[in-house]
């Protein structure tokens, strides 16, 4: 069955340090999506992508953020100068339609920044 | 903010008994969608459940919708150890051809054998 990969498992970077977690999402899909729960938090809406632009972004997605897909198979999201507090598992997501269908998770990409 | 808000926090009941979890949410949806999470891991789809809808089955999963309350129930009958997990819900309001799920605080289920 297809499945949505993330890498690494696990980071640990410095603060200031520029991350890019990387998503493999289902093939098919045109839909992707990055959220992210901190420790004992809710799953958090970062950003959803579709047709190589942004289609919408919280306000946790301020400019420190990007995501780009620079092939056919991956999606990516860069922290360019990261914090403390950005220290959280973070999931892409993707789905094959919009309209509210089934967004498939990956296994997450658990951040710390020290 | 139309978050989903589940009821109980947390719920530890005994192998062979059902697990209902409840789910309440503030604005209009499309949809509204319940997904597992085992500790640290990523999250599993379980169901969806469309808002013309009112109840939907799964397996051993049922989940209801009442729209006019703005609520939604999972249970899981005769539960099992393996379903120890922390399960969410996830609304769903689409707006503009794009989809954002917003996710309430979840409940943790401890099923003991």
């Amino acid at each position: 069955e297809p499945e949505v990969t993330q890498t690494p498992s696990h980071q640990v970077t410095q603060m200031g340090q520029e991350v890019i977690l990387r998503c493999v999402p289902i093939s098919n899909h045109l839909y992707f999506y990055w959220y992210r729960q901190i420790l004992g938090q809710k799953v958090e809406f970062l950003v959803s992508f579709y047709n190589n632009e942004i289609s919408e972004k919280s306000e946790i997605f301020d400019d420190q953020f990007s995501v780009e897909r620079p092939d056919g198979s991956n999606f990516t999201l860069k922290i360019r100068s990261t914090k403390l507090e950005d220290s959280a598992m973070y999931f892409c997501a993707s789905s094959g339609a919009s309209g509210g269908e089934t967004q498939y998770f990956g296994p997450g990409t658990r951040l710390l920044v020290l | 903010s139309q978050q989903g808000e589940e009821d109980p926090q947390a719920l530890s009941i005994q192998e062979g008994e059902n697990a209902t979890m409840n789910c309440s949410y503030k604005t209009s949806i499309n949809n509204l969608q319940w997904y597992r999470q085992n500790s640290g891991r990523g999250l599993v789809h379980l169901i969806l459940i469309r808002s013309n809808e009112r109840e939907k089955h799964s397996g051993r999963l049922r989940v209801t919708l009442d729209t006019s309350k703005k609520s939604s129930s999972l249970l899981i009958t005769a539960s099992r150890a393996a379903d120890t997990a922390s399960y969410f819900c996830a609304t769903v309001w689409f707006s503009g051809g794009y989809n954002k799920l917003i996710f309430g605080a979840g409940t943790r289920l401890a099923v003991h054998p």
